[in-house]
């Protein structure tokens, strides 16, 4: 079936550096989208990529979608302590089905 | 607009017992999907289901049950419980489907002693 891969599982930052997650799936997707859980918290939608190539920004956090829409990336600018949380990524395929990635756990260090 | 919300919050259960799980979604969402959420195994998916139908089910044995109702709230069942049923049960609305934005509820923990 459909895999959704996540690189790193666990990220240290110290406060003000940059912070990059990786999503890679096994089969082309038709979509992605990006969650953010903080802890103790529930996932909450961050955004949705659908075109090859993609790129969108909200203020600090870019986010990419690979020009084969297998792989994307987001990539958090100068880290603050209101980012940490763990960010999945979740990749729609041709089945139609949605599956998230393991997740990265940010933790950021004042 | 009232968020998902998921009853009970927190509830400990006793092997071989069986639990139900509520969930009401945002008003006007027909889809309900529930995850499993564990520390080792992330976000699985359990179900969808849309306008009182399963539209779709994930890899999980046939314990694990859930129904939808005309107002679109949604129950998951969990019988013969077993101690790798420990998890965080998490429901999700969507306006368009299982494969849309989805709204989380702030799930129900459940320990299996």
């Amino acid at each position: 079936g459909q895999q959704v891969m996540q690189i790193p599982q666990y990220q240290h930052v110290q406060e003000g550096e940059d912070f990059t997650t990786y999503c890679n799936s096994s089969t082309t997707l038709s979509n992605i989208q990006w969650y953010k859980q903080r802890p103790g918290g529930h996932p909450v939608f961050l955004i949705q990529l659908v075109k090859s190539g993609e790129v969108k920004k909200q203020k600090r956090l870019t986010f990419q979608f690979g020009e084969a829409k297998k792989n994307s990336s987001l990539h958090i600018t100068a880290t603050q302590t209101t980012d940490v949380g763990t960010y999945f990524c979740a990749g729609v395929n041709a089945g139609n089905m949605l599956t998230f990635g393991g997740g990265t756990r940010l933790m950021v260090k004042p | 607009k009232a968020g998902v919300t998921q009853t009970p919050r927190y509830l400990i259960k006793t092997r071989g017992q069986q639990v139900t799980l509520s969930c009401s979604p945002i008003s006007g969402h027909r889809s309900v999907s529930w995850y499993q959420q564990t520390p080792g195994q992330g976000l699985q998916f359990l179900f969808e289901y849309f306008s009182e139908t399963q539209r779709n089910k994930g890899n999980f044995p046939g314990r694990f049950s859930g129904r939808q109702f005309s107002n679109s709230r949604s129950e998951m069942n969990v019988s013969t419980l077993e101690l790798g049923d420990s998890a965080l049960y998490l429901c999700a609305s969507s306006l368009q489907g299982a494969t849309g934005e989805l709204f989380f509820g702030e799930g129900s923990r459940l320990t299996v002693l």
